[in-house]
């Protein structure tokens, strides 16, 4: 009965590169959502995704990030032209229903150093 | 702006001794709230969670209350063990325009349990 699956753990790239992130959700689990955390701070909330459709991007930047969530595999938050103001723990949480109630459960994080 | 405000920032207590974490929020329309462990390097995890009528939760060594009307909460936690060292985090949910609920979390609360 696996939870929420992030990979990898840990990630370290230059500035300029591209960080891939994955997110595999609770098994049957079809909405997604990607929250930030930077070091002394909260969580914040960055995009909110059902399978194949983005349902709110309020909350990532409109440059360099993008995320998707396909039919098949992983919900991916990829970041093009990491800048050291990425690094960061990157959590993915899944919900099996529209979480009315803000019942989510939460991947163990991939943390993004950006050297 | 919503917004949640954790107290303390951290906090250092004896084992087996009691200690109250306090959370503040400023969250409309509020929905419920919630307080999440967070281990260092992993996920929150859910510990309790509280609707509008509700003034008092319990999860085992974990009580939690509820003030609506002031906007506040605390969360007990009773004959503290090493393994309670963790970030406390109130989270606050908002209800949706029609999609997911929004959450807003706090900054947390660090608590390490010592000998």
């Amino acid at each position: 009965n696996a939870g929420v699956m992030q990979n990898p753990r840990h990630l370290v790239r230059r500035r300029g590169q591209e960080a891939r992130l994955r997110c595999s959700p609770v098994k049957g689990h079809s909405h997604v959502y990607w929250y930030r955390q930077l070091p002394e701070e909260g969580l914040k909330f960055m995009v909110y995704l059902q399978k194949e459709n983005i349902i709110d991007e309020s909350g990532m930047p409109k440059e360099r990030f993008s995320a998707e969530f396909p039919k098949e595999g992983p919900s991916i938050l990829r970041i093009q032209q990491v800048v050291r103001g990425d690094s960061a723990a990157y959590f993915c949480a899944s919900s099996p229903w529209m979480a009315g109630d803000g019942t989510q459960y939460f991947g163990p994080g991939t943390r993004l150093t950006v050297l | 702006k919503n917004q949640v405000e954790q107290s303390p920032q951290s906090l250092i207590i004896l084992e087996g001794k009691n200690c109250t974490l306090q959370c503040n929020y400023t969250v409309s329309p509020f929905s419920n709230l919630r307080w999440y462990k967070q281990d260092t390097g992993r996920g929150p995890v859910s510990l309790t969670i509280m609707t509008f009528s509700e003034n008092t939760k319990s999860n085992g060594r974990y009580t939690a209350t509820l003030d609506a009307d002031t906007k506040q909460s605390s969360l007990h936690i009773t004959a503290s063990q090493l393994s309670d060292s963790a970030s406390y985090i109130c989270v606050v949910s908002a209800l949706g325009t029609g999609t997911a609920s929004k959450l807003t979390f706090g900054t947390g609360t660090r608590l390490q349990v010592t000998l």
